[in-house]
């Protein structure tokens, strides 16, 4: 099976701007979760959607958002760029549980966001 | 709230010899606890994981150990090698709420040859 796939790989934006990050689970995965990754505060959950409904949402302000589609693929947006926006974003999909439950979640390559 | 600690931050180990790293979890309910293994440039690969059912769980030359009632939990990594270099982050979730990981801030493992 193909692995979690991520697009773009980069991304330079400008204070201010918005910017949309493309997420595509692994094939028959109908859970996606976002996660920021910055060296100073290390990896930090964003969202996670499940059946394009958004079940869990992490500390960060209304500026980000994301959503889910019916075939699993996710994007996130976040509008009106900071500099401090500038990471790593990843996502990770993992199927739903079933019987004793299939907790593991696959990472995808992630988007490298740099805001100037 | 929810909070995963992780030590030590930085480890140098001779090459054949063993490493350890620790992790403290908050949330009592918390019941799942995945490893993974991030190399310079790469996504995070899960290498390893353990349920609150279980106290002990090996792969090879990887081993983790949980602790429910200290709320610890440990990875061991026996006859290191240069490529088990990398950054190693610990994670807690409670998957009956939520796939939401709780990650420890990472131990960056140099393995010398």
């Amino acid at each position: 099976k193909a692995g979690v796939t991520q697009t773009p790989r980069y991304l330079i934006k400008t204070r201010g701007q918005q910017v949309t990050l493309s997420c595509s689970p692994i094939s028959g995965h109908r859970s996606v979760s976002w996660y920021q990754q910055t060296p100073g505060q290390g990896l930090q959950f964003l969202f996670e959607y499940f059946s394009e409904t958004q079940r869990n949402k992490g500390n960060f302000p209304g500026r980000f958002s994301g959503r889910q589609f019916s075939n699993s693929r996710s994007e996130m947006n976040v509008s009106t760029l900071e500099l401090g926006d500038s990471a790593l974003y990843l996502c990770a999909s993992s199927l739903p549980p079933g019987g004793q439950g299939n907790y593991e979640q696959y990472f995808g390559p992630g988007t490298r966001l740099t805001v100037t | 709230g929810e909070n995963v600690e992780q030590h030590p931050s930085t480890l140098s180990v001779q090459e054949g010899d063993s490493a350890v790293i620790k992790c403290t979890y908050s949330d009592s309910a918390s019941n799942y606890f995945p490893w993974y293994k991030q190399e310079l440039g790469k996504r995070p690969q899960l290498i390893i994981d353990i349920r609150s059912n279980v106290g002990e769980k090996k792969d090879q030359r990887i081993a983790v150990t949980l602790n429910k009632t200290a709320k610890h939990f440990s990875l061991h990594i026996t006859e290191t090698q240069p490529e088990d270099s990398a950054v190693y982050f610990c994670a807690a979730s409670i998957p009956r709420r939520s796939y939401k990981l709780i990650f420890g801030s990472g131990t960056r493992l140099l393995v010398r040859p």
